[in-house]
């Protein structure tokens, strides 16, 4: 079985400043990661996926996230946050299927202050 | 850029009714899925479709919810006696082997 665990339901960082949103898996078989990004009243977007090559992945928008099995994490960060990124964040795992199901976080909501 | 479309964007019914989703996928995708997220929580598969058959469902997929292919373009879920428990946002998604691409969803308010 599969599960996906984000830390902190609701982060806040001011412009300019690191964002890091985190991310844990487990997979008794080796994973697909991704992380999904929702905006106010729209669908979920993809932002980037790790799929068994290179561990540290980079997405849309300056995100970028790495995939760690010592700590079975999979870290979502952005050097400088923008007023812009402020919305709901979802990491999500499959079971190396490329077409398997993704079992989602509960997401985190990421508010971007000025 | 390619979308996945889904129509209504808010469905109001009464408790007991039938209602149906609807979603256009990308035109050469060839996996569908149907999931969708409660107020507040996370969002949860519900069915995979691959080939015009059901290829995977959660336990939440239970005989109240169909899916169909009725034609070569419209991707339906179908709720047969919705409970207040359906009230949800429903994605549609669909999938080339790169990436899997969501819908903005579909509003459904049971009341």
């Amino acid at each position: 079985a599969q599960s996906v665990t984000q830390l902190g339901s609701h982060v806040s960082v001011s412009e300019g400043a690191l964002v890091l949103l985190r991310c844990n898996y487990s997979s008794s078989v080796p994973p697909y990661l991704f992380w999904y990004v929702q905006y106010p009243n729209q669908g979920l977007q993809l932002l980037l996926k790790y799929t068994s090559a290179a561990t540290l992945v980079k997405g849309i928008n300056g995100f970028e996230a790495e995939f760690k099995k010592s700590e079975t994490s999979f870290h979502l960060t952005k050097p400088s946050a923008h007023m812009s990124d402020a919305a709901e964040y979802f990491c999500a795992v499959s079971d190396g299927r490329s077409q398997g199901n993704l079992i989602f976080g509960k997401g985190t909501k990421l508010s971007v202050k000025p | 850029e390619p979308e996945v479309t889904q129509t209504p964007s808010h469905q109001v019914t009464q408790m007991g009714q039938e209602v149906i989703l609807r979603c256009v996928p990308i035109s050469n995708h060839l996996y569908f899925y149907w999931y969708r997220q409660i107020l507040g929580q996370k969002v949860e598969f519900l069915v995979s479709f691959y080939n015009n058959e059901i290829s995977e469902k959660s336990e939440i997929f239970d005989d109240q919810f169909s899916v169909e292919r009725p034609d070569g373009s419209n991707f339906t879920l179908k709720i047969r006696s919705t409970k207040l428990e359906d009230s949800a946002m429903y994605f549609c998604a669909s999938s080339d082997r790169q990436a899997r691409l969501f819908g903005p969803g579909t509003r459904l308010t049971v009341l």
